[in-house]
């Protein structure tokens, strides 16, 4: 089955500077790769993904990057704020009968030091 | 709306009770999940419904039982759970088949004692 390698387990950037944040994928089948941020207590909540015929996708701050050869994706935060202190997950999709269920990496604990 | 939502936000039972999580949602999603997630873990998929139908079940033990009595409501029932069964409970819903987005529920969260 899938598998999904993720690093860092901690990151701490200053205010301002960039994070980024890699996941490596096993299955070549997998086609879609989410990231999901979860604050303390709170739900894991999509913040960005890319589907396997894109290379990269951006949205204000946060972008992702998607190498299908090396299966690997990468999460870019830029100007990071305080707010983007959390726990980042990536996943990754195979399809599976249609019903695609999520494989997750162990998640990245971002902090942001103002 | 937008929104999966869950009941209750918390739940306390004892290992000789019998309770039930509930999930909804009113986006038209055909597909539902359970997961659990310990602390400072990753979500742990369960149960997948598909056009509510049971179609993976993830090795999970039969004192946790799924039931999908629609297209916008997930229940998971509970009985004579352990103390290691202690976790976040969430539901997610994605739209199915051709769509592998899935939007998570706030998450019951459960301690057996």
């Amino acid at each position: 089955g899938e598998n999904v390698e993720q690093h860092p387990s901690t990151l701490s950037v200053q205010e301002g500077d960039s994070a980024v944040i890699k996941c490596t994928y096993s299955d070549s089948a997998s086609n879609y790769f989410p990231w999901y941020k979860q604050e303390l207590g709170k739900r894991p909540q999509l913040i960005i993904d890319i589907r396997s015929n894109v290379g990269e996708k951006k949205d204000q701050r946060i972008a992702v990057t998607l190498n299908k050869t090396a299966k690997h994706f990468s999460l870019h935060i830029t100007e990071t704020q305080p707010e983007d202190s959390a726990v980042y997950f990536c996943a990754a999709s195979t399809p599976n009968s249609g019903n695609t269920p999520l494989v997750f990496g162990k998640g990245t604990r971002l902090s942001v030091i103002a | 709306d937008t929104e999966v939502t869950q009941t209750p936000k918390h739940l306390v039972m004892g290992m000789t009770n019998k309770k039930s999580l509930k999930c909804e949602q009113h986006m038209g999603h055909r597909a539902m999940y359970w997961y659990k997630q310990k602390a400072k873990k990753p979500p742990e998929l369960m149960f997948v419904y598909s056009y509510e139908k049971l179609s993976i079940n993830e090795s999970v033990p039969s004192r946790f039982s799924p039931e999908c009595p629609n297209s916008s409501l997930l229940n998971l029932h509970l009985h004579a759970l352990q103390p290691e069964d202690s976790a976040l409970y969430l539901c997610a819903s994605g739209a199915g088949p051709l769509s592998a987005e899935q939007y998570f529920g706030p998450g019951t969260r459960l301690t057996v004692t």
